[in-house]
């Protein structure tokens, strides 16, 4: 499995970019990286999904760059509703490998 | 559209009962279905996943077994609980390697 390393805790401000890392330097070829978002008592939910370079979504931005070994979820001017725990992981077909979650990185967005 | 039901959403049982963890999908066919745990303030530990009818693979060694006897019905159980088996377990599905949608989870509590 390809192990993933994030920091443990971020905070921020309200209307602030938040960046979270994540170190993935055992990344398979065929490996993509997805971040999910969980909140207290909750199941996590899918946030974005790439492979290489730059993928937008409405909620954030994920950029990797070509050696692939990192990725950075971008959060464009967060809220208090985004404080919660994100994951990042890297996956491959699941007749091989299963998607499965680090520790994650606790952010807490202050007023 | 898809729907993921996990049931009970609490349970409290005392060390050595057995246990049975329910989740069924709707609205789709052939899902990939995974079972998380996560102790309280932890990450998400995968500790089964299952690509078909009768096919279950184990993340980790433990106190519990999972199975499949339908194609969209996955059943986490145990035969005699342990107190570290505790936390907040959680049933997922996906298509193929796609994004995993999460229940609503159950929390399990063992005294």
């Amino acid at each position: 499995l390809a192990k993933t390393t994030q920091p443990i805790s971020m905070d921020s401000y309200e209307g602030q970019e938040v960046n979270i890392t994540c170190s993935h330097n055992n990344i398979a070829t065929n490996d993509y990286i997805t971040w999910y978002q969980q909140f207290p008592s909750q199941g996590p939910r899918f946030i974005i999904q790439g492979y290489k370079t730059k993928v937008t979504n409405e909620v954030a931005s994920l950029f990797i760059p070509a050696d692939r070994k990192s990725s950075t979820l971008s959060l464009p001017r967060v809220s208090l509703s985004d404080t919660a725990v994100y994951y990042c992981l890297v996956g491959g077909p699941t007749g091989r490998r299963a998607l499965t979650f680090g520790s994650g990185t606790r952010l807490q967005v202050q007023p | 559209s898809q729907t993921i039901h996990q049931w009970p959403a609490t349970l409290v049982q005392p060390v050595g009962s057995p246990l049975s963890l329910e989740c069924t999908v709707e609205g789709t066919s052939n899902p990939n279905l995974y079972w998380y745990r996560q102790a309280a303030g932890r990450g998400l530990q995968l500790l089964f996943y299952s690509v078909g009818i009768g096919q279950i693979s184990s993340e980790v060694p433990q106190n519990l077994s999972a199975s499949r006897p339908q194609d969209r019905q996955f059943i986490l159980s145990s035969k005699k609980l342990l107190l570290s088996d505790s936390g907040f377990y959680l049933c997922a599905w996906s298509f193929r390697d796609d994004e995993q949608f999460f229940g609503p989870g159950t929390r399990l509590t063992v005294l």
